[in-house]
This record gives structure tokens, C-alpha cells and sequence, in this order.
């Protein structure tokens, strides 16, 4: 049963658009929502992250908006540069595992010039 | 030092073969993480030590074997793996194993094996 479903599956958004990608999750016992981005080649890198008690978190171009309710949380990506390129991971942590992160399938972004 | 390293960065091994993948961290972190990366998915939960202590095993086949000599080394053993066993294997750290101690990832090892 997959727990964190996110979308889309890839996205392509033109230099200085704004990228959106979605995460919905069914655990309620979750409490904490990191992101984070690959590179090709390299390990995955914490990006921004929130926690329930809070419905946005901004750190400069990248925000995460949470729907405690709807029992959703996006990343926005301001003002995207080809550097954005990459894929991207929500993830969803809480309840009796507490330290085990439950991954979405990732989002790959190409942010073209 | 925020890294956590890896060696090798490539290994390429028979089925037959044993070999073992390193994992090094220097912050101070009492948590570490072994995971498995098939492309274009998310990582898999493989093992958890926490103090040293093997503390999450996600049922993992045998012919993986974690060790964790001391608080800052992690290996994973590797003996008669299978090609479906092919991946990037990363190795992670945190403080601790409570939900919001984050995990610091290092680059991985390519692994394929043959």
C-alpha cells in the first residue's frame, strides 16, 4: 500500500516559471514532510521540510504549502532555473517508526533555458 | 565536516563474489541508514543502526549484511548477490531515530552486478 502518492511524474517548465509538484498521504500519524532533491549520480539532498503545525514554509524560491485537512503538501519552485533540473522526493515521516521516511515516486524536473 | 562518504563509488562484481561497501560519517550522528535506489525510484529502507545497534532490518535477504563497527563506520557485505540486485546503495545519517532528525545522505555506490 503506497502511502505518499505524488505527481506529477515528470515536469518540464520553461526558465523563471514555477514549478508545482503534489504529495498526498493517507498516514495520519505522519508529522513531518521533508523534500528533497537528486541529482543524477548523487545522493538525495534535503531541500525544505514542515511540519503539520504550520500550513506554508518559504525558503527563498521554494515553499512547501500544507493541507493538513486534505491531508496534502506541494512544493512550489519559484522563478525555476535550468539549475533546478532534477528529480524530486516528498516524503513523509511519523508514528511508530518514527525515523523511517516513506518516499513519493518522485517528480522529475527539467527546467528548459 | 556535514558529509557523509562512500567507497567505492563503483563496483562491479560476480555472483560468486564478495565484496563489502563502506560508509563514513564525521558529525557525530548516532543513527545510520543503509538504502537501495533502483533508477528512477525512491530510496528503499534496507537497515537502521541506531548506537550501534541494529535496530530496523526491512527484511532484507541474507546475502546483504550490515555492520556497524563503530559510531561514525557502516558496511554492508555483500556475498552471492544476484543481477536484480543492481542499484545505487546509499548510506545515510542522523542524530537520532526520532522523526525529525534529518538524514544526511551520501552520494552512493553504483553497484552491478554481473
Amino acid at each position: 500500500q503506497q502511502q505518499v502518492k505524488q505527481s506529477p511524474q515528470s515536469l518540464i517548465v520553461q526558465k523563471g516559471g514555477i514549478s508545482i509538484i503534489n504529495c498526498a498521504y493517507e498516514n495520519t500519524a505522519f508529522d513531518y514532510f521533508p523534500w528533497y532533491q537528486q541529482f543524477p549520480g548523487k545522493g538525495p539532498a534535503l531541500l525544505i521540510a514542515i511540519r503539520p503545525d504550520v500550513s506554508e514554509k518559504k525558503e527563498g524560491r521554494f515553499t512547501i504549502s500544507f493541507n493538513k485537512s486534505a491531508k496534502q503538501f506541494s512544493l512550489h519552485i519559484m522563478d525555476s532555473q535550468p539549475g533546478d533540473s532534477a528529480t524530486y522526493f516528498c516524503a513523509a515521516r511519523g508514528g511508530t517508526d518514527a525515523g523511517k521516511s516513506t518516499f513519493g515516486d518522485g517528480t522529475t524536473l527539467t527546467v528548459k533555458p | 565536516d556535514t558529509e557523509v562518504t562512500q567507497t567505492p563509488k563503483h563496483l562491479v562484481m560476480g555472483m560468486t563474489n564478495k565484496k563489502s561497501l563502506k560508509c563514513e560519517q564525521h558529525m557525530g550522528h548516532r543513527a545510520m541508514y543503509w538504502y537501495k535506489q533502483k533508477a528512477k525510484k525512491p530510496p528503499e529502507l534496507m537497515f537502521v543502526y541506531s548506537y550501534e545497534k541494529l535496530s530496523i532490518n526491512e527484511s532484507v535477504p541474507s546475502r546483504f549484511s550490515p555492520e556497524c563497527p563503530n559510531s561514525s563506520l557502516l558496511n554492508l557485505h555483500l556475498h552471492a548477490l544476484q543481477p536484480e540486485d543492481s542499484a545505487l546503495y546509499l548510506c545515510a545519517s542522523s542524530s537520532g531515530t526520532l522523526t525529525y532528525n534529518e538524514q544526511f545522505f551520501g552520494p552512493g555506490t553504483r553497484l552491478t552486478v554481473l
